[in-house]
């Protein structure tokens, strides 16, 4: 079957704009996970979806950045009034019973 | 002190040789140890993981877990060109939960 698909792959805006990235998880699967990584840097854990529970939001690093989930599908990420230092890949991960599987990340460039 | 501590390199080996990786951690509660392969702009991809100290090996590649030391190692076997990529070390305090990344060691592996 399909693996998790994100959208768009690649998204150029102006600071101060208002982005939305897509994540489109494995078909069941409960949990979903999204992460930035920064260039020459690891992913850095941003928020947490399992099924119904509320979502774990410890690691969005402002309150510019927002994520919703419904029910056990799509997840959007949002972040409000982009800054330079928002550029990055930001990946989408999704994980039945184990392993986290991961797409192939939206690299946003805020010019 | 970040939680997890990887040299990024790049690490440039000649085909046939043994990749060594390692990472450091804090954490005394990390129990499950993640490694993942990314190839450039792919996601993440999970290579082996080990729960708790000792050895694991699948084909060519071995990890290790010391944690009186808090050191975790990749071994890779004969390397092959495929292997060109970045490894990132991921521990976690539950299994398959949030992970912790370090921040990815290149490894390039010249015919």
């Amino acid at each position: 079957g399909a693996g998790v698909s994100q959208s768009p792959s690649n998204k150029v805006t102006e600071k101060g704009k208002d982005v939305e990235l897509r994540c489109d998880p494995i078909s069941g699967h409960t949990a979903l996970y999204w992460y930035r990584q920064r260039l020459g840097q690891g992913l850095e854990f941003l928020i947490y979806f399992q099924g119904n529970s509320a979502p774990d939001k410890s690691g969005l690093p402002s309150d510019r950045f927002s994520a919703e989930r419904t029910g056990e599908s799509v997840s959007t990420l949002t972040i409000q009034r982009t800054q330079q230092e928002d550029s990055a890949v930001y990946l989408c991960a999704s994980r039945g019973a184990n392993e986290q599987f991961f797409g192939p990340g939206t690299r946003l460039t805020v010019l | 002190q970040k939680e997890v501590e990887q040299d990024p390199g790049p690490l440039s080996v000649p085909e046939g040789a043994i990749v060594s990786l390692n990472c450091t951690y804090s954490n005394s509660a990390f129990q499950y140890f993640m490694w993942y392969r990314q190839y450039s702009r792919k996601g993440p991809e999970l290579l082996m993981y080990t729960y708790s100290s000792g050895n694991k090996e699948d084909g060519r590649f071995t990890a290790q877990v010391d944690k009186s030391s808090k050191y975790i190692s990749l071994f890779i076997r004969d390397s092959q060109p495929s292997d060109s990529a970045t490894y990132l070390c991921a521990p976690s305090v539950g299994s398959w939960g949030k992970l912790q990344f370090g921040a990815g060691t290149q490894v390039v592996v010249t015919p």
